[in-house]
């Protein structure tokens, strides 16, 4: 079965770094996006990754490894504002998304 | 874990005609669904909030009468694309709040239709 797993949840610390990961098992694979969503509004586009390798934009870093099934959203310097649910999506053979449950993510000053 | 699934997962037509997307909740209630539109590589957009038994809620700048949406029962919600041109060819996703759920920013997404018209 077509299968994407990330944590439930994560705490960390203001200004420090944080790695949420996913893994993925799909039929077929054409790319994978990870959202933000803060509580009560839409998600919110954050990176999509359809070739190995990491993708940088500001503080928010993606990874991807096709051959691994894995991907890692990277953020630095966090700040309060990041706590928010981080959603793993992967488009299959298809083109139908698969979903992560999300994780949330727990800021502490 | 809580699952929403989508029907037709794809779907073309022809230009003028209406299409109908079924959003339903497997094992949960939903008294919230949402419907989105992704562009290519870009974010979700949110286009309305549909509500059990009530009219949904539009966001600005979609069309009510275009994209009429029926939430007739806790468990499904329907999007019509009405008179759908080229341009309405998009991904179109729905979510589902699970009712009673702790974490009330819990949102189960659906696998997409993806529709194209001719």
């Amino acid at each position: 079965g077509q299968n994407i797993d990330q944590p439930t949840e994560m705490t960390a610390t203001e200004g420090a770094i944080v790695q949420i990961n996913c893994t993925y098992q799909t039929s077929g694979f054409n790319g994978l996006f990870w959202y933000q969503q803060h509580a009560g509004e839409a998600p919110t586009f954050l990176s999509y990754n359809v070739l190995d390798g990491l993708e940088e934009k500001g503080r928010f870093s993606s990874f991807l490894s096709r051959s691994k099934g894995y991907s890692y959203l990277l953020l630095k310097e966090l700040q309060m504002k990041d706590s928010a649910s981080y959603l793993c999506a992967v488009m299959d053979s298809n083109y139908q998304l698969i979903w992560g449950a999300g994780t949330k993510l727990i800021i502490k000053p | 874990g809580a699952v929403v699934s989508q029907h037709p997962s794809w779907v073309i037509c022809k230009s003028g005609t209406s299409v109908k997307i079924e959003c339903r909740s497997l094992d949960f209630q939903a008294t919230t669904m949402f419907w989105y539109r992704q562009f290519p590589k870009q974010s979700l957009m949110l286009m309305a909030t549909s509500n059990e038994g009530s009219k949904a809620t539009y966001e600005q700048g979609v069309e009510k009468d275009k994209f009429l949406i029926n939430h007739a029962s806790l468990t499904l919600s329907t999007l019509t694309v009405t008179s759908a041109h080229p341009e309405d060819s998009s991904f179109y996703i729905c979510s589902a709040r699970e009712e009673g759920a702790g974490d009330t920013d819990t949102q189960y997404f659906g696998p997409g239709t993806r529709l194209t018209v001719l």
